[in-house]
């Protein structure tokens, strides 16, 4: 099945910091998804970005699928961001293969 | 706008009694529903999904079963529950189609002893 590696796995920055998240993956995918999981569990939406680049407030994302990554730009964290941020992506059938995250700490 | 719930939120089964957790979506028709299990650490595995009543595909042979009986009803059971099936159990659906956003539910907590 298809690879998806996340990088880095864990991250500590302070507020205000920018930060940059990485997903790799082995083959040619129809849907790409960056998910943020909060502290109490819950998945949280923030791109369907299977190509090209998405901007939302502070977020933003970048897929180059012909080289097989995308990119999440965390721009001016705040402690809010803290969480574990998940890239999935769809290569074939219904499945989304997540990757195993990365933890994201944002201390004051 | 569409809402998904699950409950219940949190679960403390012992080993070997049975287990029944419930989705349910709102505000659209005909879903696309999944279940999926993140264990210790924090990978999702996909479980199960359905796309329409009655028709379940499952991902990953084990000792869970799922079940549609409604279209926007999805049930994740089992007759006995194991320890390795403790877990955090995540309902979403998609509308549709196969390259479709997937929304998630809040989740259910299961622990069993």
């Amino acid at each position: 099945g298809i690879q998806v590696e996340q990088s880095p796995p864990d991250l500590i920055l302070q507020e205000g910091a920018n930060s940059t998240l990485r997903c790799n993956f082995s083959d040619s995918v129809n849907n790409l998804q960056w998910f943020h999981q909060n502290p109490w569990g819950q998945l949280i939406n923030l791109f369907y970005i299977p190509s090209g680049t998405k901007q939302n407030g502070r977020l933003s994302a970048t897929t180059v699928a012909t080289e097989r990554y995308s990119l999440l730009y965390i721009s001016s964290s705040q402690t809010t961001d803290s969480g574990v941020y998940f890239c999935a992506v769809q290569y074939s059938g219904y499945a989304l293969n997540f990757g195993k995250g990365t933890s994201l700490l944002v201390t004051p | 706008s569409q809402t998904i719930h699950q409950w219940p939120a949190t679960l403390v089964q012992p080993v070997g009694s049975p287990l029944s957790l419930e989705c349910t979506v709102e505000g659209t028709s005909n879903p696309n529903l999944y279940w999926y299990r993140q264990a210790a650490g924090r990978g999702l595995q996909l479980l199960f999904y359905s796309v329409g009543i009655g028709q379940i595909s499952s991902e990953v042979p084990q000792n869970l079963s799922a079940s549609r009986p409604q279209d926007r009803q999805f049930i994740l059971s089992s007759k006995k529950l194991l320890l390795s099936d403790s877990g955090f159990y995540l309902c979403a659906w998609t509308a549709g189609g196969l390259q479709e956003t997937q929304y998630f539910g809040p989740g259910t907590r299961l622990l069993v002893l």
